[in-house]
């Protein structure tokens, strides 16, 4: 059960995009389209950004999106603002054609500053 | 509004048991799978366990299968985490979590979080 790779840090200016990575394998980002990504702001629980590699919920803006290329899963944050400014998590099924027996594996966060 | 309320951390010895339940309202509560996430302090999310809706098909993370058991109580709306056997590596925020589309593993609905310490 390796955890997904995400790189420790990213940065950028108010208004700028950046983009984050969550590096997997075939057995999990390679496969399944269940990748998901997380906001966490200090203190606070973690919120759902995006589903199924590139599905939105309901209110969060479409700043956000998401993406996938092989093994590697990337959500991208375009118009910076200063409350963007979190640590960001990915997230995917892992393992077994039977369904029920799959796990979830986490990436080991992106912090994200806004400069 | 959907609302989960995890309960039941505490301090426990190593070696020591305890149960967390999260209760939740504002959804239909029983055509949801059901997760237990926890973070370790200054650390990353990790994955625990996840229920089905039915409560038939449930998988564990290997760093607590054998010690931890998820359940839960459609009738009362509630989800359960007995554990065992705790470690101080258990120590962490439990989050219990609920899928936003069934079975996809997305939990868009979170707790805020039950403090557990593993210390003697």
């Amino acid at each position: 059960q390796s955890a997904l790779t995400q790189p420790p840090s990213a940065s950028g200016s108010p208004g700028q995009s950046v983009t984050m990575s969550c590096t997997g394998s075939s057995g999990d980002v390679g496969t399944y389209n269940y990748v998901s990504w997380y906001q966490q702001h200090p203190g606070k629980a973690p919120k759902l950004l995006i589903y199924e590699v590139y599905n939105r919920p309901s209110g969060v803006p479409d700043r956000f999106s998401g993406s996938k290329s092989g093994n590697t899963a990337s959500l991208t944050v375009s118009g910076l603002q200063a409350e963007d400014e979190a640590d960001y998590y990915c997230s995917s099924y892992v393992g077994s054609s039977n369904f029920d027996n799959r796990i979830v594996v986490f990436g080991g966060g992106t912090k994200l500053t806004v400069l | 509004e959907v609302q989960l309320v995890e309960s039941g951390g505490d301090l426990v010895q190593p070696g020591g048991s305890l149960r967390l339940s999260c209760a939740a309202s504002g959804l239909t509560f029983r055509n949801h799978w059901m997760h237990w996430v926890r973070q370790a302090p200054g650390k990353g999310l990790e994955w625990v366990s996840r229920i089905s809706s039915d409560g038939r098909s449930i998988t564990y993370a290997d760093s607590v299968k054998g010690r931890f058991t998820i359940s839960r109580d459609n009738a009362k709306n509630t989800v359960y985490q007995q554990m065992s056997s705790l470690r101080p590596e258990d120590t962490a925020i439990y989050y219990c979590a609920g899928d936003l589309v069934l079975g996809s593993g997305s939990c868009g609905y979170w707790g805020q979080g039950t403090l557990v310490t593993v210390s003697s």
